[in-house]
């Protein structure tokens, strides 16, 4: 079974410019998740969806952020401008329906650089 | 906000000793979650508890939930090379959010 997919795995970019990270969910998830990690701050939500609508955005930086969810199946985080200081890991997770409701599976990661 | 303490944030033993690492917090949580991360890689879920009091084994790992449901363990037994890499918990109490522990960075000298 493929797991969650991000794309790209490895952006570099300078100030300024945007930057649209992108994520395919677990096929049947319902749920999706979008976290940035760093060694000052650890893993920190960002937003979750389910059912493609935005439950929490409380974790989201600033509104230089933004996140859709057009379907089930694909999800993209989008920073602009973008600054040196939202380098970091940016993970997706989604999760299912059922017993394991708690269970979040992760994606490998997009890793930003800006210059 | 919730805040989870995991300790120990780093261990460093030889191939075949026993591991043991745990979190504790302040909050009650309904379910705790054990994750593994390799560098550049996406944390991997391990362990999911999901009452007070429970155990469960994953191979060479076990968990425990807390009877108080405020702290969780996890013990790695006969470490080997390939167990090296960041342990998270995470616990979540209602809705959706999880919250993560700190990490304990895991070293295993052959």
């Amino acid at each position: 079974d493929a797991g969650v997919i991000q794309s790209p795995r490895h952006e570099v970019t300078e100030m300024g410019q945007e930057v649209t990270l992108r994520c395919k969910p677990i096929s049947g998830h319902d749920y999706l998740f979008w976290y940035r990690q760093t060694m000052m701050r650890g893993l920190e939500l960002l937003i979750y969806f389910n059912n493609n609508v935005p439950i929490d955005d409380s974790g989201m930086p600033e509104d230089r952020f933004s996140a859709k969810m057009p379907n089930a199946s694909f999800s993209t985080l989008k920073i602009q401008p973008s600054e040196p200081r939202d380098s970091a890991v940016y993970f997706c997770a989604s999760r299912g329906r059922g017993l394991a409701l708690n269970e979040q599976f992760f994606g490998p990661g997009t890793r930003l650089t800006v210059l | 906000g919730q805040q989870l303490n995991q300790s120990p944030q780093s261990m460093f033993i030889q191939e075949g000793e026993d591991v043991s690492m745990n979190c504790t917090s302040s909050s009650i949580f309904n379910t705790w979650l054990w994750y593994k991360q390799d560098p550049g890689e996406g944390p991997v879920l391990l362990i999911a508890l999901y009452k007070a009091g429970e155990l469960t084994s994953n191979g060479r790992l076990t968990a425990q939930f807390g009877i108080t449901r405020k702290d969780s363990f996890l013990n790695i037994s006969a470490s080997i090379p390939s167990d090296v890499g960041i342990y998270f918990c995470a616990g979540q109490t209602s809705g959706s959010r999880l919250t993560f522990g700190e990490g304990t960075q895991l070293t295993v000298n052959p």
